[in-house]
């Protein structure tokens, strides 16, 4: 078992280009989310999917875009990237019931830079 | 506003000494809570998690949590930490997925 991977795991980008994060898992799990970790701040949810097929916004959306290809990959994308997007980006993923939220097991992030 | 506060940003310990890390959250309904670790140069783990039942849940390496429902807390403790402790660790509820800022534990041998 792999569990979550994520590629890249570093990328420098310059203002305006364009990239996507992917993230995949093998564990079978249900729900997928994309956060960012910045000194000071925690993580923050950007965008997750319960199941396949659904995507909603989490609480810092803006300037991304998510797509939920199958059940077992979930990408990222910048449309134009800014340096306020500068950060490091995990993609986790869990196995939600009707109970709630169990606990999520992470990948091992992309560092991005945007200059 | 986060509505996952962890009383510290800094910790710093000798080894052997107790570790206590605080954590409130905001929600009033019924949530799932957590602490999750990331050693440097790691994705986080889950050191422990709470559903239901007993408040003082037990974790991986001698971590344990108490769930204060009156108090919307779950501190995490550790009567003995270790050089190998040192870590960034996050406390995190299933409301809105919410993670608070994270207290970074180093501790000197």
């Amino acid at each position: 078992n792999a569990g979550v991977t994520q590629t890249p795991k570093f990328q420098v980008l310059k203002t305006g280009q364009s990239m996507t994060l992917q993230c995949a898992q093998d564990m079978n799990h249900n729900s997928m989310y994309w956060y960012r970790q910045d000194p000071g701040m925690g993580l923050r949810l950007i965008y997750y999917s319960a199941s396949e097929g659904t995507t909603d916004k989490g609480e810092v959306p803006n300037g991304y875009n998510v797509s939920r290809l199958n059940k077992r990959e979930f990408s990222l994308r910048l449309e134009s990237a800014a340096p306020s997007q500068t950060s490091v980006y995990f993609c986790a993923s869990t196995l939600s019931t009707a109970s709630g939220y169990n606990e999520q097991f992470f990948g091992p992030g992309t560092r991005l830079t945007v200059l | 506003a986060q509505s996952v506060s962890q009383h510290n940003h800094h910790v710093i310990l000798s080894e052997a000494a107790s570790l206590e890390l605080g954590c409130n959250y905001s929600y009033g309904g019924t949530v799932n809570l957590f602490w999750y670790v990331q050693y440097p140069g790691q994705h986080l783990q889950l050191l422990l998690k709470y559903f239901s039942g007993d408040p003082l849940v037990k974790g991986i390496k001698g971590f344990e949590a108490e769930f204060i429902k009156s108090k919307f807390s779950f501190n995490l403790r550790k009567p003995s930490v270790q050089w190998s402790d040192t870590a960034e660790y996050f406390c995190a509820v299933s409301y809105k997925l919410s993670f608070g800022a994270g207290t970074t534990v180093t501790v000197r041998a």
